[in-house]
């Protein structure tokens, strides 16, 4: 098993371009969401989804898109990047109430800048 | 605002020392925790996790103590090693609802040999 794979490690963008950052998952994990690390914040919870065809907004939504159209793949959209975007993001997965784990398993991330 | 709140923001322990990070929560709904331990250019991994119906969990060197009167919870790692030095996070969750994650702001852990 990969786990969990995201693509590209690394991407800078100019103000106002627009890229997807994918994320893959091969252990056919229900549930799948997208954090953003930001230093001093932690990790905050942009978007998520609990199953194929459906997604919902987290803490910090605002400026990305996603969805869901098959179990394995949950890209990540920003339509017009900002500065404010700068940071590192991780996808995540996990299989909710699997036996008794609840663990979310998560990408190497993608550090992205935006100037 | 901040959901969990986590401190110390840095620690630096002896080899051999006990580290311990401590966690505040407020939302009484959550009932899943747990900690994640972050390498550099690394995504966070699972550590350690507790549900609030035991006070304490221990897993080799690493215990989490839970008091859910006080909304609290810590995490010790005795005999603390180089090799522990990374970012730890604490994080609460509600399983009942999608599992989303609401994670402290880190606390970057140094042992010095």
């Amino acid at each position: 098993n990969a786990g969990v794979t995201q693509t590209p490690k690394f991407q800078v963008l100019k103000t106002g371009q627009s890229m997807t950052l994918q994320c893959a998952q091969d252990m056919n994990h229900e549930y799948m969401s997208w954090y953003r690390q930001d230093p001093g914040m932690g990790l905050r919870l942009i978007h998520y989804s609990v199953g194929a065809g459906i997604t919902d907004q987290g803490e910090v939504p605002n400026g990305y898109n996603v969805s869901r159209s098959t179990t394995e793949d949950f890209p990540l959209r920003l339509l017009s990047a900002a500065p404010s975007q700068t940071s590192v993001y991780f996808c995540a997965s996990s299989f909710p109430g699997q036996g008794t784990s609840y663990e979310q398993y998560f990408g190497p991330g993608t550090r992205l800048t935006v100037t | 605002q901040q959901q969990v709140k986590q401190s110390p923001q840095s620690l630096i322990v002896q080899k051999g020392g006990i580290s311990i990070i401590n966690c505040a929560y407020e939302n009484t709904a959550f009932d899943y925790f747990p900690w994640y331990q972050q390498f550099p250019g690394k995504g966070p991994a699972l550590l350690i996790a507790i549900r609030p119906d035991v006070s304490e969990k221990k897993e080799g060197r690493f215990t989490i103590s839970f008091n859910k009167s006080a909304k609290q919870f810590s995490l010790h790692i005795m005999d603390s090693q180089p090799g522990d030095s990374a970012t730890y996070f604490c994080a609460a969750s509600i399983l009942t609802g999608a599992n989303n994650l609401f994670f402290g702001t880190g606390t970057r852990l140094t042992v010095i040999p």
